[in-house]
């Protein structure tokens, strides 16, 4: 059964960068069949895609975070993680690692989610 | 950029049919996926490429797509499903997801 797992600080200062590591285990990310990727959920808000990953390391962003935003993966740990630069108190939110299907030209579903963790920005 | 609309919220009777509807230009060109989320818990899949049903999925969820709206269909609606639904679509190099459709069963 696939498992995806958020890690990472609860807290970050604000203008401090976020850091985050989705681990996966019961499937190999170096699947050509699937991107991973990132989406925040502010406290009573909505989803908002942060941006995916494919196992070749091609990268697709949300154009309202690009600027700040830099996913990547280690294949040899299974793991990807996310870097969110600058951040505000408008970046708290709930971060959810996922995997989206990958259909050749695009990604369709997301079909597994993490549980999620909680990141705070404040001084 | 692209954008999914979702009717804030939607209330149905226990039994009946709740219809969620997400619009955007040219959805039906696009594989639109909806997600249930609870309160506290990650979203789940409850329908993808239009009108795919996941395993585990019960049956009264299902999905349809016309012109630029796609529509969850809840037959026999339970207490159970009361949540948030999400609709999600890829367009160009972006995902993107609708605002979300509180729905209350009651």
């Amino acid at each position: 059964q696939l498992q995806l797992q958020e890690s990472g600080p609860g807290l970050v200062k604000p203008s401090e960068t976020l850091s985050l590591i989705c681990t996966v285990s019961g499937a190999s990310i170096s699947s050509s069949s699937y991107y991973w990727g990132w989406i925040r959920q502010p406290p009573g808000k909505g989803l908002e895609w942060i941006g995916s990953i494919y196992y070749s390391g091609s990268t697709y962003y949300n154009p309202s975070l690009k600027s700040r935003v830099t996913i990547s993966l280690d294949t040899s740990k299974n793991q990807f993680s996310l870097k969110l630069s600058s951040v505000t108190a408008a970046d708290t939110a709930v971060y959810y690692c996922a995997r989206h299907d990958y259909y050749g030209a695009g990604i369709t579903q997301t079909d597994y989610w993490g549980q999620g963790t909680l990141v705070t920005v404040s001084s | 950029s692209y954008e999914l609309t979702q009717s804030p919220s939607v209330s149905v009777s226990p039994g009946q049919t709740a219809s969620i509807t997400c619009s955007g230009d040219k959805l039906g060109d696009k594989y639109a996926s909806w997600y249930q989320q609870k309160p506290g818990q990650s979203p789940v899949l409850v329908i993808y490429q239009h009108k795919k049903r996941p395993s585990g999925i019960p049956e009264r969820f299902s999905g349809s797509t016309s012109g630029n709206t796609a529509t969850l269909t809840i037959s026999g609606t339970q207490a159970l499903d009361e949540g948030d639904y999400y609709c999600q679509a890829w367009d160009s190099t972006t995902v993107v997801f609708g605002g979300g459709t509180k729905l209350t069963v009651l």
